[in-house]
């Protein structure tokens, strides 16, 4: 299994400020994927992160509020922009085991926008 | 920590019983599911898998059931346990590990002691 982490763990952000999350994989990986865990809510997939190409984000969610890099096959970052209570949530980070079909996930940002 | 699935249905159960937690998926050409234990603080965590060629798969203390002629899927949990208090996720897809899961609503399981 893949371990990953996550930075930074947690943050309180004002409002309209911009937060980048990162997402670091101790093996090479294909596909990343990044969902969002709103408070007592299940997981919804923001985006899906292959690297050397654009992310391809879900139906309400877009590049402009949710831009992701993903430079190599280890890493990849996710911006919650212009940043409202709304966004409030739990962001995961998870990786794809390739021809397996298990996903792992990362520990989670737990962002707090007042 | 921070605790997720606050509104999420609740299953308790007492110590040493066991738990039966169950998930409905829509998707009939699902053909591999998942579930996760999520602990408050904490990302998912794999539990057991089942690939729709299968209606069992056992693991240590966890058995998973598939039923696809209703779309149902469970988790048995033998003699629970206060460290399996957490919220569980019933997850699915059709195809390898290269595309997203879809993730169900999620069960709070509360163990008493």
């Amino acid at each position: 299994s893949a371990v990953i982490s996550q930075k930074p763990s947690r943050d309180i952000c004002q409002r309209g400020t911009s937060l980048t999350i990162q997402c670091q994989v101790d093996s090479q990986v294909t596909m990343m994927f990044w969902y969002r865990q709103q408070p007592g809510q299940s997981l919804t997939l923001i985006a899906t992160a292959n690297q050397g190409s654009e992310a391809t984000y879900e139906s309400g969610f877009v590049i402009d509020k949710f831009p992701i890099s993903r430079p190599n096959l280890t890493f990849s970052t996710l911006t919650v922009s212009n940043m409202s209570p709304e966004d409030s949530s739990i962001y995961l980070c998870s990786v794809g085991g390739g021809s397996s079909y298990e996903q792992y996930f990362g520990p989670g940002t737990r962002l707090t926008v007042t | 920590g921070e605790s997720v699935g606050l509104h999420l249905p609740t299953l308790s159960v007492q110590e040493g019983d066991n738990s039966i937690i169950n998930c409905a998926y829509s998707n009939s050409a699902s053909d591999y599911f998942i579930w996760y234990k999520q602990e408050s603080g904490k990302g998912p965590q794999f539990i057991i898998d089942i690939r729709s060629n299968m209606d069992k798969r056992q693991g240590q203390r966890v058995t998973v059931l598939l039923n696809k002629t209703v779309k149902h899927l469970s988790l048995q949990i033998a003699a629970t346990q206060p460290g399996d208090s957490a919220v569980y996720f019933c997850a699915e897809n059709s195809s390898s590990g290269n595309t997203p899961l879809v993730f169900g609503k999620g069960t709070r399981l509360s163990v008493i002691a």
